[in-house]
């Protein structure tokens, strides 16, 4: 069972440049969400999603574009990095019909220079 | 707005001594409470969770947590604290835009 994937674990981007965050969970959860961590702040929510077709912004949602075309996938796009969107990113999923346990993929380190 | 404050940036306990983890929310409902523990370089791990019914929450690792309305609080708690407990422990709260805290990172004394 692989849980929640997250691709890549690890990029540098130049500023300017785009790119996308993959994400995707094989437990079938309704519930998807992107988190950024940065010292000292803990965990702030992005964007999320409670089913296909449906997002939502969290706390910091400028700079980062969702979709969820599939249960399975919500990718987290950059359109233009920035420095201040280096980061720890991760994805979670969440399965809402029992217990509310949360699966929190491994974790996409970023940096912008 | 819905917020989580941990007051506690860093604290640091003697192995074997008791811990408190302080945690206060503001919600405009009882919201979804969890704790959550993070070692270095690692992703996070659920210790444990309230969503109603007895206001204290048993998890792993010998971790409780007290859910008290009346203070909008939701601390954790451990008697004998270990050595391999030193981490990063984050208070979250919400639904489906669950909010977490900035974290207090514990260090364990021999």
């Amino acid at each position: 069972n692989a849980g929640v994937t997250q691709t890549p674990k690890f990029q540098v981007l130049k500023t300017g440049q785009s790119m996308t965050l993959q994400c995707a969970q094989d437990m079938n959860h309704e519930y998807m969400s992107w988190y950024r961590q940065d010292p000292g702040m803990g965990l702030r929510l992005i964007h999320y999603s409670v089913g296909a077709g449906i997002t939502d912004q969290g706390e910091v949602p400028n700079g980062y574009n969702v979709s969820r075309s599939t249960t399975e996938d919500f990718p987290l796009r950059l359109l233009s990095a920035a420095p201040s969107q280096t980061s720890v990113y991760f994805c979670a999923s969440r399965d809402m019909t029992a217990g509310n346990t949360i699966y929190f993929g491994e974790g996409s380190w970023l940096t912008v220079v | 707005a819905q917020s989580v404050t941990q007051p506690d940036i860093h604290i640091t306990v003697s192995e074997g001594a008791s811990l408190e983890l302080r945690c206060n929310y503001s919600y405009g409902a009882t919201p979804y409470l969890f704790w959550y523990v993070q070692s270095p370089g690692q992703g996070l791990q659920l210790l444990l969770k309230y969503f109603s019914g007895d206001t204290l929450v048993q998890g792993i690792k010998g971790f409780e947590a007290e859910f008290k309305r009346s203070q909008s609080s939701f601390n954790l708690r451990k008697p004998s604290v270990h050595w391999s407990d030193a981490a990063e422990y984050f208070c979250a709260v919400g639904y489906n835009d669950m909010r977490f805290g900035a974290g207090t990172r514990l260090t364990v004394k021999p």
